[in-house]
């Protein structure tokens, strides 16, 4: 039973547009969420989260977006670049489990730039 | 700084042979988490430590597999009688502390049981 899932498994943009990759969670315990990106052969290197307390949380090119009442985030990369091209992972914990419950993945997004 | 380390990066084993997984943390870091990545699937979370301790076992797929960490800071995952169902990433994660939610990822150890 995937409690984070992530719908497409691959997504290809074009250099300089907008890359949204979506996550859906079904548990509604989870209140902290995560977005990775993963390199072939290289562990995931955290990218940005967002507390359920907010509904957005922007860094640099980074934006990710919360809908909790759909149980529904979104990464936003603008303007997207080739070095961006890997596989995101969206993960999601409860607070109050205090890192006990480690992270729940989902099957990741393979986002493509192409020049 | 260094970040995590794992090892061996790739392992390739006799169904039933044992193996013994590695993970040096992020120098501080008191908590350490182990995941499995299985073919086409998202991370499976499978157990974490505070310091030296592992209050929570019941992640591990079954009791062939066991953990220890030692020192505050290397950690060993140990398969027993592998199985070629065991064939997947290994990662290894760190934080600073249990508190802390961003875990920075070692680069994994593929394993493969023929």
């Amino acid at each position: 039973d995937q409690q984070v899932k992530q719908n497409s498994p691959s997504l290809s943009v074009q250099e300089g547009r907008i890359s949204i990759l979506n996550c859906d969670y079904t548990n509604s315990m989870f209140d902290y969420f995560l977005w990775y990106k993963k390199y072939p052969a290289e562990g995931p290197t955290f990218l940005i989260s967002i507390s359920s307390i907010k509904d957005k949380n922007e860094d640099g090119r980074f934006t990710v977006f919360l809908n909790k009442s759909a149980k529904h985030l979104s990464l936003h990369i603008v303007p997207s670049q080739p070095g961006d091209s890997a596989v995101y992972f969206c993960a999601a914990t409860t607070l109050e489990g205090g890192g006990a419950d480690g992270l729940t993945f989902g099957k990741g997004t393979h986002l493509i730039i192409q020049p | 700084g260094a970040g995590v380390s794992q090892s061996p990066s790739n392992k390739v084993t006799e169904k039933g042979k044992d193996v013994e997984l590695r993970c040096d943390p992020i120098s501080g870091h008191t908590a350490l988490y182990w995941y499995r990545q299985s073919l086409g699937q998202g991370l499976e979370f499978l157990i974490y430590f505070q310091g030296n301790s592992a209050p929570d076992k019941s992640g591990l797929p079954s009791d062939r597999f066991s953990a220890e960490r030692t020192g505050g800071s290397v950690s060993t995952l140990t398969i027993q009688r592998t199985q070629q169902e065991d064939s997947a990433v290994y990662l290894c994660a760190s934080s600073l502390t249990l508190l802390s939610y961003e875990q920075y990822f070692g680069p994994g150890t593929r394993l493969t049981v023929t």
